[in-house]
């Protein structure tokens, strides 16, 4: 167990609302990601950490954005969601000195 | 990152080894193997990781052949808690943030 918690773990919101989803670490990792994962595309990372207040853009990070203003949360927010944002979200912490990542246990956000 | 091949899916007797084979053909000389799985509806797990030694844990043992180009993951005694799908990563290990890449892995069925 890693120490990482995501809430809420299943969200059902409509097109248009703002959504924020929480990924919480007890560990004080300096690394943390948030990817999603979708049929037939693997996960895909849409931002990520290197410290408190640092964050940059991933691979599929538009209409997504993210705040960390300190090191044991990393919220991820939907400004105005879309059908498109139906998925399953995994937050990531990874440790300084470490290559391996730890994931949560996901968030299944479904906007209707 | 190196490219690899697994077949899409195996089934293993519970109690018996399981053997995941990888193919990694293309793999440099500062690539490591890691493997991952993703029991259903769960975030990714880290398993092992090795750069050309055979490597233990208590989850598992990878071999990785001597000219690299490819490695098995054994699970000793499944369980059917090990079903799941198993992803083999190629990459330089990486201190820094970057992030993960799963390809479509073998789906490992685990037979009572």
């Amino acid at each position: 167990d890693a120490g990482i918690t995501q809430s809420p773990r299943h969200k059902v919101t409509e097109t248009g609302t703002p959504v924020t989803l929480r990924c919480h670490q007890t560990e004080n990792h300096r690394y943390m990601y948030w990817y999603r994962q979708d049929p037939g595309h693997g996960l895909r990372l849409i931002h990520y950490s290197y410290g408190v207040k640092d964050t940059d853009k991933g691979e599929v990070s538009d209409g997504y954005s993210v705040s960390r203003s300190k090191t044991e949360d990393f919220l991820l927010t939907l400004e105005s969601a879309t059908s498109s944002q139906t998925s399953v979200y995994f937050c990531a912490i990874k440790g300084t000195g470490t290559d391996t990542q730890y994931f949560g246990p996901g968030t299944r956000l479904t906007v209707l | 990152d190196a490219k690899t091949t697994q077949p899409p899916s195996m089934d293993c007797a519970e109690g018996r080894a399981a053997n995941l084979p990888c193919n990694h053909s293309t793999i440099s000389g500062n690539e490591y193997v890691y493997w991952y799985r993703q029991i259903h509806s769960q975030g990714p797990q880290y398993i092992i990781h090795g750069l050309k030694n055979n490597e233990t844990n208590e989850m598992a043992s990878l071999i990785i052949t001597e000219d690299r180009k490819s490695s098995t993951l054994i699970l000793p005694h499944a369980t059917l808690r090990d079903t799941a799908v198993y992803y083999c990563i190629v990459r330089v290990e990486d201190f820094g943030n970057e992030k993960l890449t799963f390809g479509t892995g073998t789906r490992l069925t685990i037979i009572p």
